[in-house]
C-alpha cells in the first residue's frame, strides 16, 4: 500500500546530541514536509521541500537540518543547537499537480530529550 | 501573518451534534480542510471545501464556509464515541505551498 512511513516512533536523546528522524514515501509526491506539534499548539512548519535537491526553511527551522537528496526520502535531523526539542515530529507529503492541496501524514515521531 | 484559531475543547453527549468552528486570516485561501488525529497518530484529512463554496455535506459531515466572515465550521450529526479526537482546522496558502493549521479542537464525547 502506498503511504508514508517515519522512524523511529520513539526516540530519546541525551542532551548535546544530534538524532535524525527518518521520513520515506512511496505516493510518486514531489512535496515534502516536517511540522512540529507541541500541546495546545497545533503544527508548526519546520522545513518543506517541493523538489529534489531543493528545500525551504519554514516557521521554525532553527537548529533543525534536512536534505532531499531523492525523491522518497526527507531526513530531519534535530542538532543540539534546538533548545527545546521533546515534541512530536510529523512527516507529510503532496501531489502538486491537478488536486486538492490534502497532505498525507505518517504516524509521527515522539522525541524525548533526556 | 496567515493564522488560523480555533477553540481547544468540546465536549457532547453521545447522539448530539457537534460543531467546531474556526477563523481564519488569508481571504485568498482557495482549500480550507479538516483533519482529524487518533492519540499518538498522524493527521488524516476528513473532508476540505473550496473557496467558492458556502457548504459541502459528506454523511455525518457538514462544512459552512463564510468567507466575509473568515469563518469556517465542522458539524458532525449524531456523535458517537469513535468521534473522540483531535480535530485541526487548515488552509492553503495563497502561494499554494504551505498548509496553516490551528491548534486544533480536542473533541470529548460522553457516552
Amino acid at each position: 500500500d502506498g503511504g508514508i512511513t517515519q522512524s523511529p516512533k520513539y526516540l530519546f536523546r541525551k542532551e548535546g546530541q544530534n538524532v535524525t528522524l527518518s521520513c520515506e514515501q512511496n505516493l510518486n509526491h514531489d512535496a515534502m514536509y516536517w511540522y512540529r506539534q507541541d500541546p495546545g499548539q497545533g503544527l508548526r512548519l519546520i522545513y518543506y521541500s517541493q523538489i529534489v535537491n531543493d528545500f525551504q526553511k519554514g516557521d521554525i527551522a532553527e537548529g533543525y537540518s534536512v536534505s532531499r537528496e531523492k525523491k522518497e526520502s526527507f531526513p530531519l535531523t534535530v542538532t543540539s543547537a534546538q533548545k527545546n526539542p521533546t515534541a512530536f515530529y510529523l512527516c507529510a507529503s503532496r501531489g502538486t499537480s491537478g488536486n486538492t492541496g490534502e497532505l498525507f501524514f505518517g504516524e509521527g515521531s515522539r522525541l524525548t530529550v533526556l | 501573518g496567515e493564522d488560523v484559531e480555533q477553540s481547544l475543547f468540546l465536549s457532547v453527549r453521545e447522539g448530539d451534534s457537534s460543531v467546531i468552528n474556526c477563523t481564519y486570516t488569508d481571504s485568498s485561501s482557495t482549500y480550507l480542510y479538516w483533519y482529524k488525529q487518533e492519540p499518538g497518530a498522524g493527521l488524516q484529512l476528513l473532508t476540505y471545501i473550496f473557496s467558492n463554496m458556502d457548504m459541502k455535506q459528506d454523511q455525518r459531515l457538514t462544512v459552512l464556509l463564510n468567507k466575509k466572515d473568515k469563518h469556517l465550521s465542522l458539524r458532525i450529526a449524531d456523535t458517537q464515541t469513535g468521534d473522540s479526537a483531535i480535530y485541526f482546522c487548515a488552509v492553503l496558502n495563497t502561494g499554494g505551498f504551505k498548509t496553516i493549521f490551528g491548534a486544533g479542537t480536542r473533541l470529548f464525547v460522553k457516552a
